[in-house]
């Protein structure tokens, strides 16, 4: 059974429109994560919640936010979307802090048009 | 800040041994993990080492030297199936976030 799932699993929007990606967790972790991969890079931290702490990476950009309504829940605001921001985008999730081990979601490879 | 170096690719024969290195440098380590991840997938975990040495999980093995900033990843038995990338990436003391490194690419031919 799937434990980190993210919807959907290709999105597509345009140029400034704005969309958000979401990812539910039935791990009942603390800790959740949304990390951002373009082509041949490595998974880049944007964010992540230690319960509904949010923590903020300081080069990530102001046009991405989060929501993290329950335990469950965690989502990907981006207000106005670049061409740049054309990416695999991570949900992980951690039981806790300090618990090694972080679980991925399938991703959603966002379009932007 | 935080600093990881891996080959970007690799290639290796099916049936043999491969090693992928990986060298960091970062203030306050707290742990190297190995991640793999097959093409348009999410990155599963494979390892984990915080302390120096050699941690054996079947056909995959992790070894680390803190004192180095060097951690190897090692393949025995290649299949086919472990044509992936291969992440190194790390954790600072007290976050809880990890660092990716850029990636190995290995292509297992027959």
């Amino acid at each position: 059974d799937a434990m980190v799932i993210q919807n959907p699993r290709y999105q597509v929007t345009q140029f400034g429109k704005p969309v958000t990606l979401s990812c539910s967790q039935t791990l009942n972790h603390n800790v959740m994560y949304w990390y951002q991969q373009k082509s041949s890079q490595a998974p880049k931290l944007l964010f992540h919640y230690y319960d509904k702490d949010f923590n903020n990476e300081a080069d990530t950009p102001d046009n991405f936010q989060s929501r993290r309504p329950n335990t469950s829940f965690c989502f990907l605001d981006i207000r106005s979307p670049g061409l740049g921001d054309a990416a695999m985008y991570l949900c992980a999730t951690s039981r806790d802090r300090g618990t090694h081990e972080q679980y991925f979601g399938p991703g959603t490879r966002l379009t932007v048009t | 800040g935080q600093n990881i170096d891996q080959p970007t690719e690799m290639t290796a024969t099916e049936g043999a041994i491969v090693q992928i290195n990986c060298t960091y440098q970062t203030s306050g380590f707290n742990g190297l993990f190995w991640y793999q991840q097959h093409a348009g997938e999410a990155p599963t975990f494979l390892s984990y080492n915080v302390l120096d040495g050699l941690e054996e999980k079947g056909r995959f093995s992790s070894f680390l030297s803190r004192s180095k900033g060097y951690s190897y990843l090692l393949l025995k038995e290649l299949q086919m199936k472990d044509s992936a990338s291969y992440l190194c990436a790390v954790r600072q003391t007290g976050a809880n976030n990890l660092f990716f490194g850029t990636g190995t690419r290995l292509t297992v031919i027959p």
